[in-house]
């Protein structure tokens, strides 16, 4: 298995610009979940899906953060418009707790920087 | 709301030796999930080692084991036989209803 796979691996763009990352969670993981993490604050739950149906979206940070996904196999977090603060590692998990795996894998997480 | 607590925000352990790393949580649930995960310098997320809180007894994965104290919400990662692999953050994480919430991370050294 390829595991869960993230694109891009590093994004830089400029303040106001729109920015999308993407996630391919393992394939018959039925979870996925959008973090990120910095310095300051650590390791933060943005958002989680099940069965592609957002179930809690508190840690959403503010409105110009959205997530979808659109089938089992895809998902996006995006950012419109993008600020300086919004400077982070975003990481992409998926698991499968209907078969009892509750334990989440990460992809490769995507850096971003906004300038 | 559960929170998770690393005290030892650094450590390190000469190679070959026993390191342990600690981890309280709150909670006022009785099913939830622990996990330990470790982060090295290529920023990859890893699952070490899990713990289901209705098993009483300790999780271990090779080198890698847990002391679960439920009553005490304590729950320590021993690693044996410490290798420079070993050597990245680790994060303790409590789960419940699929809502995993992480600790601050313990930055393990290795030294050979």
């Amino acid at each position: 298995d390829a595991g869960v796979i993230q694109s891009p691996r590093h994004e830089v763009t400029e303040m106001g610009q729109e920015v999308t990352l993407r996630c391919k969670p393992i394939s018959g993981h039925n979870s996925l979940f959008w973090y990120r993490q910095t310095m300051m604050r650590g390791l933060e739950l943005l958002i989680y899906f099940n069965n592609n149906v957002p179930i809690d979206d508190s840690g959403m940070p503010e409105d110009r953060f959205s997530a979808k996904m659109p089938n089992a196999s895809f998902s996006t977090l995006k950012i419109q418009p993008s600020e300086p603060r919004d400077s982070a590692v975003y990481f992409c998990a998926s698991s499968s707790p209907g078969q009892g795996r509750h334990e989440q894998y990460f992809g490769p997480g995507t850096r971003l920087t906004v300038t | 709301a559960q929170t998770v607590t690393q005290s030892q925000p650094e450590m390190s352990v000469q190679e070959a030796e026993t390191v342990t790393l600690s981890c309280t949580y709150d909670t006022s649930e009785s099913n939830y999930y622990l996990f330990w995960y470790k982060q090295p310098p290529s920023r990859q997320m890893i699952l070490v080692i899990r713990q289901e809180a209705y098993k009483q007894q300790n999780a271990t994965e090779n080198r890698f084991s847990v002391n679960f104290q439920k009553a005490a919400k304590s729950f320590s990662l021993k690693i044996s036989d410490s290798q420079l692999g070993d050597t990245a953050m680790y994060f303790c994480a409590f789960m419940e209803s699929n809502d995993m919430r992480f600790g601050a991370g313990t930055r393990l050294t290795v030294k050979p």
